[in-house]
């Protein structure tokens, strides 16, 4: 069983596009989170929900808007993709802060 | 603001040796820290987590310390195996706010046959 899934796996899309990455969590957490893992491998937190209110947005651009329709899913929508957007995504989730946080697989963003 | 070191970047190893991954931190109000790996193209697997009232975790042939009032954490790893290869990740858990974790840049592992 999938604890942590996130949609596509691959990305591939032009300057400019709106695009959106999926991430769903069947381990009942209230707690879901973006990283952004950059080219150089370093992740960094990017947004973080708690019971689908945003808590924490880390100086992240405007054109990424996260959206969480319910507790188990939290979706990223990118506009006018950048260069500099590729990268993997991240989408991870925990119970309460004290408690480890699973990591779906990753989405690789590619933008040519 | 966190930062977080890993202490090697890169380590190679032959197969069956005893090693530790270090890892330290500037800011020592944290809550927990986590260890965590990941295999090439894969998300992250989480190893060990120390509560900050901890000093030590275990989980098999893994061994995690934490001195929190040092800002530093070690992850040993006995009898290492090829299977062990794979980038290991160091996280720490503001103590305040949400538990947003804040990463360093890895450890890449090479256990060789």
């Amino acid at each position: 069983d999938t604890a942590v899934s996130q949609t596509p796996k691959y990305l591939v899309t032009q300057m400019g596009n709106d695009k959106s990455i999926k991430c769903e969590q069947n381990l009942g957490h209230d707690t879901m989170y973006w990283y952004k893992q950059d080219s150089k491998k370093f992740l960094k937190i990017m947004f973080s929900y708690n019971n689908k209110e945003l808590i924490i947005n880390e100086t992240v651009p405007n054109r990424f808007s996260p959206k969480s329709p319910d507790k188990a899913h939290l979706n990223l929508h990118i506009n006018s993709l950048e260069l500099g957007d590729s990268a993997v995504y991240f989408c991870a989730s925990s119970q309460v802060r004290t408690e480890k946080q699973y990591f779906g697989p990753g989405t690789r963003l590619t933008v040519t | 603001k966190q930062e977080v070191t890993q202490i090697p970047a890169a380590l190679s190893v032959p197969e069956g040796e005893n090693l530790v991954l270090n890892c330290s931190f500037t800011d020592s109000a944290i809550y927990n820290l986590q260890w965590f790996r990941q295999d090439p193209g894969k998300g992250l697997t989480s190893l060990l987590l120390i509560q900050s009232s901890q000093r030590e975790q275990t989980s098999g042939r893994l061994n995690a310390s934490l001195d929190k009032s040092s800002g530093r954490s070690t992850l040993y790893i006995a009898a290492s195996q090829p299977g062990d290869s794979a980038t290991y990740l160091c996280a720490v858990s503001s103590d305040s706010g949400y538990s947003t974790l804040t990463f360093g840049k890895g450890t890449m592992l090479l256990v060789s046959p």
